[in-house]
């Protein structure tokens, strides 16, 4: 199994620029979630799929941010416009409530580290 | 609030010794489980303890539950410069799909 796939690594960009983060999960996991970490604020939740369905949205800060699943492989996280407090580094995870493990391990990407200037 | 805070923030200790890191809990839970971040990289799962188990064993690790006092504390035993790496514990809350995570200990073993 590749792992769960993120692109890009790594992204500078301007105020007011609009970001894509993309993020392919596991094949055959049935949840998929993105985070936010930063040093002041930790690891926090913005949003988890299940089966390509937002479940809980709650995490996620302003109307700047937006995620969709189109389909099982695949899914985006948008900033539009961003803004230098975006600046984080973004993880993508998922996982499987039939695989070994369970439903709540976890199998996180490498990260999207993103600087807004 | 963060539902898990760690105690340590930071750890740092001989390679060879043993790192015992500590993680507290507000809400009832389904399960606890720690990760391994290494810097720059995501979150590795390393143990998941179920809420009805006190122990567990896996490797070099140990993990213990006291859902009584809401604590977990993550032992590592015999620790290697390959254990540098921030740990993070994280709960599956009761009737909710989604993991709550601490802010971390970061630990530190000198060769």
């Amino acid at each position: 199994d590749a792992g769960v796939i993120q692109s890009p690594r790594h992204e500078v960009t301007e105020m007011g620029q609009e970001v894509t983060l993309r993020c392919k999960p596991i094949s055959g996991h049935d949840y998929l979630f993105w985070y936010r970490q930063t040093m002041m604020r930790g690891l926090e939740l913005l949003i988890y799929f299940n089966n390509n369905v937002p479940i809980d949205d709650s995490g996620m800060p302003e109307d700047r941010f937006s995620a969709k699943m189109p389909n099982a492989s695949f899914s985006t996280l948008k900033i539009q416009p961003s803004e230098p407090r975006d600046s984080a580094v973004y993880f993508c995870a998922s996982s499987s409530r039939l695989r070994t493990g369970g439903r709540e391990t976890q199998y996180f990407g490498p990260g999207t580290r993103l600087l807004v200037l | 609030s963060q539902q898990g805070e760690e105690d340590p923030q930071a750890l740092s200790i001989q390679e060879g010794e043993n790192a015992t890191m500590n993680c507290s809990y507000k809400t009832s839970i389904n399960n606890l489980q720690w990760y391994r971040q290494n810097s720059g990289r995501g979150l590795v799962h390393l143990i998941l303890i179920r809420s009805n188990e006190r122990e567990k064993h896996s490797g070099r690790l140990r993990v213990t539950l006291d859902t009584s006092k809401k604590s977990s504390s993550l032992l590592i035993t015999a620790s290697r410069a390959a254990d540098t790496a921030s740990y993070f514990c994280a709960t599956a809350i009761q009737g909710a799909q989604k993991l709550v995570f601490g802010q971390g200990t970061r630990l530190t073993i000198n060769p």
